[in-house]
């Protein structure tokens, strides 16, 4: 069974960092491609990077280039995650973590619970 | 950047009854569209891949038509647990993968 679980959101000040993780299981991790899509309060979905599998090449949203790191660990860990810097407070949203159907891209086959990442003073 | 335009935001039916969702590209996205529902406080679900392939243990009465700009998804008999948002995706030309901003079904 393919499961996807998400941590490290939480409330932090403009300008602040945080980290989310995304533990995988259920499938070899390191032969598809993994994403982040986000949700902010009320609204729809946003799609804010993706790494490949099998050597990872990454690509971003223009609202996030420069300021967001995506990477995984395809050894024993088999996690995703996002490196988020320069917070502003329209990054507040849950954020998804969604496996991608093929090794460089694909539909979002399955997605993680999300994890609340809120930026305020 | 591919805008994807749905309508009509919201579509009020009754259960029994057939569901037309549309999504429109603002150019052609080929047949890498997606689609997907939502339910409140829930992770969005993959319902259709590729404008017309049901994803895993998707039942038959949601499908999925169109290539190009127009697409359309439809639920042949509506059940209560369809009451929900759905939103289309492209991966055609990324990035950026973009979505529509959903439908609300509602009853």
């Amino acid at each position: 069974e393919v499961q996807l679980l998400e941590s490290g959101g939480g409330l932090v000040q403009p300008g602040g960092s945080l980290r989310l993780s995304c533990a995988a299981s259920g499938f070899t991790f390191s032969n598809f491609a993994m994403s982040w899509v986000r949700q902010a309060p009320g609204k729809g979905l946003e799609w804010v990077s993706t790494i490949s599998g099998r050597g990872g090449s990454t690509y971003y949203a223009d609202s996030v280039k420069g300021r967001f790191t995506v990477s995984r660990d395809d050894s024993n860990n088999t996690t995703l995650y996002l490196q988020m810097n320069s917070l502003r407070a329209e990054d507040t949203a849950v954020y998804y973590c969604a496996k991608g159907q093929w090794v460089q891209t694909g539909s979002f086959d399955y997605w993680g619970q999300g994890t609340l990442v809120t930026v305020s003073s | 950047e591919i805008v994807l335009t749905q309508s009509p935001a919201t579509l009020s039916l009754s259960p029994g009854e057939r569901a037309t969702l549309s999504c429109r590209a603002s150019q052609s996205v080929s047949s890498y569209l997606a689609w997907y529902q939502q339910k409140p406080g829930q992770a969005p679900r993959l319902l259709i891949y590729d404008a017309s392939n049901r994803a895993t243990g998707i039942p038959a009465r949601f499908s999925g038509s169109g290539s190009g700009t127009d697409f359309t998804l439809t639920i042949s008999t509506l059940e209560p647990e369809d009451f929900a948002v759905y939103y289309c995706q492209q991966r055609s030309n990324w990035p950026p993968i973009t979505f529509g901003q959903g439908t609300r079904l509602e009853i």
